[in-house]
């Protein structure tokens, strides 16, 4: 069975400076997808990044960066220079690859601070 | 206009009564669902549909039921709300031919609608 799993419940980051999320997988497919979204104070679910499990290079959008790494089955976000607006609730997710079925983990809050 | 609209967006009611949230879209996307979110457990699935024809029940469906009216509508109803359904609902599209043709299942959520059963 599929299982995403986010060990930190709360991280502190100075603003402007990286801070990484932590996620890891559990699949016995090999086609599959991961995903991560935030959610800011007023509750609504943002996509921000996509890694397909073939795909070569790490994921990267804007300040996101998606630390891809197979083998120990860990999806971890990279957030560079990080600003007050990032402050949020962030969420790993993974899908199989042309599926409709997303599990999330159980979220990590982050805190950037002046 | 959003693209996901959700109704109520908050909503107080009494462990026993009927309650229905409602879930419109604009995207155009045939896949819709309902999640529900509580502290400490992510988002878990409700029910998922394919298209008007074709309703799936997800992890926890158990007291829920849905309707899929039309391709752009798709209702979850508590038909006795009890306190333990209290949380963050979602719902939620996706068209998985949009990302980089990937097959990338990225979902488009809406605002949420937060119900309290006392």
């Amino acid at each position: 069975a599929q299982k995403i799993t986010q060990t930190q419940p709360g991280m502190f980051v100075q603003e402007k400076e990286a801070v990484t999320l932590d996620c890891t997988y559990d699949t016995s497919d090999q086609s599959y997808g991961l995903f991560w979204y935030k959610q800011p104070s007023s509750g609504e679910m943002i996509f921000l990044i996509y890694q397909g499990s073939y795909d070569e290079q790490n994921a990267t959008e804007g300040r996101y960066s998606l630390n891809f790494q197979k083998a120990r089955k860990s999806a971890n976000l990279v957030i560079s220079a990080s600003q007050l607006g990032d402050s949020a609730m962030y969420f790993c997710a993974m899908s199989y690859t042309g599926g409709f079925k997303t599990i999330f983990g159980a979220g990590t809050r982050l805190f950037v601070k002046a | 206009d959003a693209d996901v609209t959700q109704t109520p967006r908050n909503r107080i009611t009494k462990t026993g009564k009927r309650i229905m949230l409602e879930c419109s879209q604009t995207k155009g996307h045939d896949r819709m669902y309902w999640y529900r979110q509580d502290p400490g457990l992510g988002l878990r699935l409700i029910y998922y549909s394919f298209d008007v024809k074709d309703i799936n029940k997800g992890e926890i469906s158990d007291g829920y039921s849905v309707s899929r009216q039309a391709q752009a509508k798709f209702s979850l109803s508590l038909e006795s709300a009890i306190p333990n359904q209290t949380a963050l609902y979602f719902c939620a599209t996706s068209d998985p031919s949009g990302l980089r043709s990937s097959g990338a299942n990225v979902l488009t959520f809406g605002a949420g609608s937060r119900l309290t059963v006392l």
